[in-house]
């Protein structure tokens, strides 16, 4: 089965410019989570999704960036504007909904953003 | 709150030797998971072990094992016969079962470097 799939695998942008940031969960996971990885604050949820419903946003830093999960094969997350402190490695994770599972989250391959 | 602390920012480890890495983590509830994952330079995040926290035995996956000390509340990873593919960013994470989400909290890792 296929994984997790993120893309692009690497973007550089300009400041101001908007970032979008794609990701294919697992066929049949009803779960998607969107982790920002810094060097300064480690791993940090930004999203997750249950059914394709924004579950916690809570980490979501400002207004400038919003995610969405219009279906459940497919969900973006999006910066506007962009700016240099949004560089980062962003991790797409799914995990299945069956009741009682207490497996592993699965993670993509990660996009990472350098904006200048 | 912070939930996972991980002490040791970075581990040296001679080949063929084992590796103890340290977890300790903060939660109220009974019903709860731990987690180990592995982050080489390329990037991705590998799942290597779970523990649940009503799991009596301690969790092994090949090389890998957990030190589950639920009164210390602590999940230490331990690496046997390090080899140099071992080198990577090790993250202890926890996900609470009790609170219904599902997201998990991440230490903030160590660094292993297996040396030949």
């Amino acid at each position: 089965d296929a994984g997790v799939i993120q893309s692009p695998r690497h973007e550089v942008t300009e400041m101001g410019q908007e970032v979008t940031l794609r990701c294919k969960p697992i066929s049949g996971h009803d779960y998607l989570f969107w982790y920002r990885q810094t060097m300064m604050r480690g791993l940090e949820l930004l999203i997750y999704f249950n059914n394709n419903v924004p579950i916690d946003d809570s980490g979501m830093p400002e207004d400038r960036f919003s995610a969405k999960m219009p279906n459940a094969s497919f969900s973006t997350l999006k910066i506007q504007p962009s700016e240099p402190r949004d560089s980062a490695v962003y991790f797409c994770a799914s995990l299945p909904g069956t009741s009682g599972y207490t497996g592993e989250l699965f993670f993509g391959e990660g996009s990472r953003l350098t904006v200048l | 709150a912070q939930k996972i602390t991980q002490t040791q920012p970075g581990m040296f480890v001679q080949e063929k030797e084992a590796v103890t890495l340290d977890c300790t983590y903060d939660t109220s509830d009974q019903s709860y998971g731990l987690f180990w994952y592995k982050q080489p330079s390329s990037g991705e995040m590998i799942f290597l072990i779970y523990q649940g926290s009503y799991d009596e035995q301690n969790a092994t996956e090949g090389r890998y094992s957990l030190n589950f000390q639920k009164a210390r509340k602590s999940a230490n990873l331990v690496i046997s016969a390090s080899q140099l593919g071992d080198s990577a960013m090790y993250f202890c994470a926890m996900r609470d079962f009790q609170t219904g989400a599902n997201n998990l909290f991440f230490g903030t890792g160590t660094r292993l470097t297996v040396i030949p």
